[in-house]
């Protein structure tokens, strides 16, 4: 079946640090890759996503690639600040699934140092 | 306009007690979803609605677990004879629906239940 694989947290990074988060999935049709992030007390908000392979998402100076050759849809910043202190969840969609339910990673904890 | 928006916010029941989480979706969103986060994990599919058609039950742990959407909009889900491993956060979120291109979910803020 469809999963999602995240690195385990906490991420501790010092403000204006490069950040990755690693992601990689399991599909067995044609999924649209998201990363989801909770803000402390705030729901879940969409920060980025790419529907098809090599397709780069980008939001707010976070990027990510989906690459299907390695399975991956790592998150990356160049910049860090301390608002960023978040949980980040990566996510998928399998459009052979007509309901476009969202199959979620376990979550990765970010908190950025002043 | 609003988000997506849900009541109660905190919950909690006794074991044994019956709940009921209400979840009102953006206004015009024909998809409905809810989802199950326990503590430190990702959020799990419970089910999903188109309208008021509940298409895909396929998440819901057990048969005490109950949704519904009656008139295609508010969606109740319903918990008979809470258990201790039902304390979660339940979150609903609503998308356009339709192609690919409005397939955006929209959580609300959750409900966090508490068994005790």
């Amino acid at each position: 079946g469809n999963s999602v694989t995240q690195m385990e947290g906490p991420v501790t990074l010092s403000e204006e640090a490069f950040l990755t988060i690693n992601c990689t999935y399991t599909a067995t049709g044609y999924p649209s890759l998201f990363w989801y992030v909770q803000y402390p007390g705030e729901g879940l908000q969409l920060l980025l996503k790419a529907t098809k392979a090599d397709d780069k998402g980008s939001n707010k100076g976070f990027e990510a690639t989906y690459r299907k050759e390695t399975t991956s849809f790592h998150l990356e910043k160049g910049s860090v600040q301390v608002s960023d202190s978040a949980v980040y969840f990566c996510a998928l969609s399998d459009r052979k699934d007509s309901s476009y339910k969202l199959i979620f990673g376990s979550g990765t904890r970010l908190l950025v140092r002043p | 306009g609003a988000g997506v928006s849900q009541s109660p916010r905190y919950k909690v029941a006794k074991r044994g007690q019956d709940v009921a989480l209400r979840c009102d979706p953006i206004s015009g969103h024909v998809s409905l979803f809810w989802y199950q986060q326990a503590l430190g994990q990702g959020p799990e599919f419970l089910t999903y609605f188109q309208n008021e058609a509940q298409l895909d039950k396929s998440g819901l742990p057990s048969d005490r677990f109950f949704a519904e959407r009656p008139e295609g909009s508010v969606s109740t889900l319903k918990i008979q004879r809470t258990q201790q491993e039902d304390s979660a956060v339940y979150l609903c979120a609503s998308s356009l629906g339709g192609d690919l291109s409005s397939y955006e979910q929209y959580f609300g803020p959750g409900t966090r239940l508490t068994v005790t």
